[in-house]
């Protein structure tokens, strides 16, 4: 089925390890997002790639870097983890054009102790 | 700042109740909004965008800028309309907040 695959679904991670959080689509979208969830707060961007080759930060990037090797690759990456980044988080993709209707992958559950 | 807001974390209502959701938008120009919902268990999805004026579910949804609103009604509220309910805006792919619907039996 084509969409997005996010990995690991969960994962607990010890306070100052390093994590990179998984996400490939196979619809050769153009731009791909990284929200987290978090209860009362909503869906907060992280970053976003409007294409392979550009990163952009969104609302709340500190403590996460990203890369955009190719198309279909989007890895976020926690490099020294804390209790506050423990949340749920959604990669996303859409064409970058046109109605640029937002895809989204499963989600991970990272819990930071 | 541009953002969406959305101020009621929860809203219960009964099954075949009417219910509306808020949306409030402080974008300037020509904004372009959206509703996501994420149902248990499931992805975020769309359920619809205010540029195609469809009725998706029994939803629908007007831009009123005059009030700068983007609320999701529906007039006969169902059990499964039970999810999560997001506003976001086309040109930054921001959200709001979020708003829990519940419909009671």
């Amino acid at each position: 089925t084509a969409g997005i695959t996010q990995a690991p679904t969960s994962q607990i991670l010890a306070a100052g390890r390093s994590m990179t959080l998984r996400c490939t689509q196979d619809m050769r979208h153009n731009a791909m997002y990284w929200y987290r969830q978090d209860l009362g707060l909503g869906l907060r961007l992280i970053h976003y790639s409007n294409t392979a080759g550009t990163t952009g930060k969104g609302e709340v990037p500190d403590g996460y870097s990203v890369s955009r090797a190719n198309t279909d690759d989007f890895p976020l990456t926690l490099a020294s983890a804390v209790p506050s980044q423990t949340s749920v988080y959604f990669c996303a993709s859409s064409s970058g054009s046109g109605a640029n209707v937002l895809t989204f992958g499963a989600g991970s559950r990272l819990t930071v102790l | 700042a541009q953002r969406v807001t959305q101020p009621e974390k929860l809203l219960s209502v009964f099954k075949g109740a009417p219910v509306e959701l808020k949306c409030n938008y402080s974008y300037s120009g020509s904004p372009e909004l959206f509703w996501y919902v994420q149902y248990s268990r499931q992805r975020l999805q769309l359920l619809l965008r205010h540029i195609s004026r469809e009725s998706i579910k029994g939803f629908t949804a007007d831009l009123n800028k005059g009030e700068t609103s983007f609320h999701l009604k529906k007039p006969f509220a169902q059990e499964e309309d039970s999810a999560m309910y997001y506003c976001a805006h086309r040109s930054d792919m921001r959200f709001g907040a979020g708003t829990r619907l519940t419909v009671k039996p």
